[in-house]
């Protein structure tokens, strides 16, 4: 079982915002969290990463507390082509990388 | 753009056969990792390398070893192939001295059958 958890899936509709909570309690000090996106057919991208507290790019923001047990991904607005597999990764305290076992997000018209 | 290329992109292979799966990247980066990919499990890491000649294992190197003789590539090698290693296999590369710091940068995957 991956020791990084995050929901098996979630649905939204086009236009809607998705929030994506992964829990990592093990997380080590000094190290980043970062999500990646997942197509059929290819491998993993890169979105977003932070730190702590709240990070924002073209595409997504991310929020971390301060406790840094877990993490939430924020996609404004889906549309039907952010239908994908959407992974965290950190370091746990035992200097492990660890990705969850991602989250299929399905985007209806 | 950044490239990351797996030798295969389907291969199927018997049991007990010796199996080299190849990953090259252009960007000079540092860090090569090889993950497998299973349904409900995610990505898990089975080798990791942060220089030529350098490894360190990840959680599921059993079975597995890998080589890295060039900056560019890492190859993964399955010494005895067994049907439980049937799975997905990813490539990544990233730049810098820690794993994490970095996004990694992914190859298409290597989709493997043991039969």
């Amino acid at each position: 079982l991956a020791k990084t958890t995050q929901p098996i899936s979630m649905d939204s509709y086009e236009g809607q915002e998705v929030n994506i909570t992964c829990s990592h309690n093990n997380i080590a000090t000094n190290d980043y969290i970062t999500w990646y996106q997942q197509f059929p057919s290819q491998g993993p991208r890169f979105i977003i990463q932070g730190y702590k507290t709240k990070v924002t790019n073209e595409v997504a923001s991310l929020f971390i507390p301060a406790d840094r047990k877990s993490s939430t991904l924020s996609l404004p607005r889906v549309s039907l082509s952010d239908t994908a597999v959407y992974y965290c990764l950190v370091v746990l305290d035992d200097y492990k990388l660890s990705f969850g076992a991602g989250t299929t997000v399905t985007v209806r018209a | 753009d950044v490239k990351v290329t797996q030798s295969s992109r389907y291969l199927v292979k018997r049991t007990g056969e010796k199996v080299f799966l190849e990953c090259v990247q252009d960007m000079d980066h540092e860090n090569m990792f090889w993950y497998r990919q299973d349904p409900g499990l995610g990505l898990r890491l089975i080798y990791f390398s942060y220089d030529v000649k350098m490894k360190e294992k990840g959680d599921i190197p059993e079975g597995y070893s890998v080589s890295r003789e060039k900056k560019e590539r890492f190859s993964l090698i399955l010494e005895s192939a067994s049907t439980n290693q049937t799975s997905m296999y990813l490539c990544a590369s990233s730049f810098g001295q820690h794993p994490s710091d970095n996004e990694q940068f992914f190859g298409p995957g290597t989709r493997l059958t043991v039969l």
